[in-house]
């Protein structure tokens, strides 16, 4: 059983809509970090949210984490080809030790 | 700055053997995580190092195993390889900053036969 839930599992979306991906949780994180990864790549850092309540804004990409802390979310306006790749969401819970979701394959088709 | 380094790449190796797998952190990093990245677990936690101790260890057999050195550089080894370790192992280093966020490196992609 995953700590962290993530949906949709797959979303595939024309260039120029929106998207919205889901991290949900019955745990408290302290922080909860956003990575997308690329076939064959390990996952680059996005953001990371530490407080509950906090928006944070990446150009088009907009994260929230909830105000309990048990949930986030991405946003990314106006999808770019290049917005494709695996997204992943990962909690810390004050210690090392990342707990990752199952990830949402993005397809952005031109 | 230069992220985090791993060799090799690619691997392949046949049931039974052994591997090991380096990697180098962020300089100033003395925080080294290790995971496992398959299609149907996702990333699952191995263990994380610091200082050269292991500091937290995830539910993997005793056959995974890893170090850290001085300098922070850390191995993985894995003993009497299965077919099921066949993955992308990821090691990741942890920054100055916000204390949780991890920095991952491209990955070793292991295949075993």
């Amino acid at each position: 059983t995953q700590l962290l839930e993530q949906s949709p599992q797959f979303l595939s979306i024309q260039e120029g809509e929106n998207l919205t991906v889901y991290c949900n949780s019955s745990s408290v994180f302290s922080s909860l970090q956003w990575y997308r990864q690329e076939p064959g790549e390990g996952p680059v850092l996005l953001v990371t949210v530490v407080t509950g309540g906090e928006v944070k804004k990446l150009k088009r990409l907009t994260f929230q984490f909830g105000d309990a802390r048990k949930d986030s979310s991405l946003h990314i306006t106006a999808a770019q080809p290049g917005d494709t790749g695996l997204y992943l969401c990962a909690g810390a819970r004050g210690d090392y030790k990342l707990s990752f979701g199952a990830g949402t394959t993005v397809t952005v088709r031109a | 700055k230069a992220g985090v380094t791993q060799t090799p790449r690619y691997l392949i190796k046949t049931r039974g053997q052994q591997v090991t797998l380096s990697c180098s952190p962020i300089s100033g990093h003395r925080s080294v995580s290790w995971y496992q990245q398959t299609p149907g677990q996702g990333l699952q936690f191995l263990f994380e190092y610091f200082s050269e101790t292991q500091r937290n260890k995830g539910n993997f057999p005793g056959r995974f195993s890893g170090r850290q050195f001085s300098n922070s550089r850390s191995e993985m080894n894995v003993s009497t390889l299965e077919l099921g370790d066949s993955a992308l192992y990821l090691c990741a280093s942890t920054g100055l900053g916000i204390k949780e966020t991890q920095y991952f490196g491209p990955g070793t992609r292991l295949l075993v036969l």
